[in-house]
């Protein structure tokens, strides 16, 4: 089956404690990205990666990097979590204009 | 600032009846559009899409309206079911570097409610 994947689905942790969330696509897609949706401000784009070794920041990448040394998984890493990055966060996956997201990983920074 | 606009946060419709999503944008370097659809506790799902070479595309029960000299697009759903309750994101795209890849622009969404 097509998909994308993200690990974890749901994490507390606190301010300062490194993190990383997985995400891992199985459709051979050049294209990644990430993005958080919060209230009131839609989808936001945060980093992407056009291909292997290839990253590009989005519209609210400060306090994230990412990495993208194989084609089929895009790692979101937060050094120091902060309050604000208390979230929803939704993976995708494209060779073209369509985007094929994953299932979100609800992230919660005390 | 935000090149993707849908200005209605949410939308109530009766069951049977046309619901009309719409979406206003800033960047005329624009040339593919996109409709997903998103319900609770998932991620969003490709809906619907037009070319900037278009102006209607149809499919099923969902038809978008693009109006380039306007910069607005609009996605109608006849007749509405309530199992189309969701929220809606309005998203462009700019192709990069004449590939069909691009960034996807979002808007703040839409809650359509569809209550029988």
């Amino acid at each position: 089956e097509a998909q994308v994947t993200q690990n974890p689905r749901y994490l507390i942790t606190v301010t300062g404690k490194k993190l990383t969330v997985t995400c891992s696509q199985n459709m051979n897609h050049e294209y990644m990205s990430w993005y958080r949706q919060d209230p009131g401000l839609g989808l936001r784009q945060i980093y992407y990666s056009m291909n292997v070794e290839v990253t590009d920041k989005g519209d609210v990448p400060e306090g994230y990097k990412v990495s993208r040394k194989e084609k089929r998984n895009f790692p979101l890493i937060l050094e120091s979590p902060s309050p604000n990055q208390t979230s929803l966060y939704f993976c995708a996956s494209s060779h073209s204009y369509e985007q094929y997201f994953g299932p979100g990983t609800r992230l919660t920074v005390t | 600032d935000q090149q993707v606009k849908q200005n209605s946060p949410s939308l109530s419709v009766q069951e049977g009846r046309i619901s009309i999503l719409n979406c206003d944008y800033t960047n005329s370097m624009f040339d593919y559009f996109l409709w997903y659809k998103k319900y609770p506790a998932e991620g969003p799902t490709f809906l619907i899409s037009i070319s900037s070479i278009k102006d209607k595309n149809e499919d099923g029960r969902f038809t978008v309206f693009l109006n380039k000299s306007a910069k607005h697009l609009s996605l109608h759903i006849v007749p509405s079911q309530p199992g189309d309750s969701a929220v809606y994101f309005c998203a462009a795209s700019e192709a990069d570097r004449g590939s069909t890849l691009g960034r996807l622009y979002f808007g703040r969404g839409t809650q359509l409610t569809v209550w029988p």
